[in-house]
């Protein structure tokens, strides 16, 4: 069956320095990658989407890379700020249902004065 | 533009009982999704409307159902409560589909006694 994995422990950076969040799938092969930021209390917010024919995605401090041959994207924060500080989703559309997103568990950032 | 608004935000149900919660999109946006959010679980996808039909639908048992009105408004209903149903149920609503930005509504933090 379809999974996808993020780290599930809390990642622990200093201020200023990049943050790198990887996301890992399995058994198929998604046209398109989608990453979340979500708070304590709240629902997801959108950052960034990907698709199977683009290699890299950048939006201000953010970028996103997506390799369908190793099944991996990997999401960067440069110049990380506390303010970054939360927990960041990757999603993907399950096969056979292009509007049905699977999310993974998703992994904690806390960045460090 | 206002952003999606779930209600009610919090809601306590006893075992047995059933619950109807409510979504708004964002005004434009024909698709609406509903996600299931718990700690041991993440986020996983109930089911998606688009002009007031099922499109898709996540492995949830059919207690589980929901439906959209001409306004793209939605809710979902859960019959016969059980405790493992004690979640934050959220809505996202997009243009389109999952391939266009989704908005996440605030949730609704549903707990079965």
């Amino acid at each position: 069956s379809q999974k996808i994995e993020q780290n599930s422990e809390a990642l622990n950076i200093q201020e200023g320095k990049t943050a790198t969040l990887t996301c890992n799938y399995t058994n198929y092969s998604p046209a398109y990658l989608q990453w979340y930021r979500q708070d304590p209390g709240r629902g997801p917010v959108f950052l960034l989407l990907i698709r199977e024919n683009e290699k890299e995605k950048r939006k201000e401090r953010l970028k996103v890379t997506f390799d369908t041959t190793l099944k991996q994207s990997l999401f960067h924060i440069t110049a990380s700020q506390p303010a970054d500080s939360a927990t960041y989703l990757c999603a993907l559309p399950l096969s056979g249902g292009y509007n049905k997103l699977i999310f993974g568990a998703g992994t904690r950032l806390a960045v460090h004065p | 533009k206002a952003g999606v608004t779930q209600t009610p935000r919090y809601l306590i149900k006893t075992r047995g009982q059933q619950v109807t919660l409510s979504c708004s999109p964002i005004s434009g946006h024909r698709s609406v999704s509903w996600y299931q959010q718990t700690p041991g679980q993440g986020l996983q996808f109930l089911f998606e409307y688009f002009s007031e039909t099922q499109r898709n639908k996540g492995n949830f048992p059919g207690r589980f159902s929901g439906r959209q009105f001409s306004n793209s408004r939605s809710e979902m209903n859960v019959s016969t409560l059980e405790l493992g149903d004690s979640a934050l149920y959220l809505c996202a609503s997009s243009v389109e589909g999952s391939t266009d930005t989704q908005y996440f509504g605030p949730g609704t933090r549903l707990t079965v006694l």
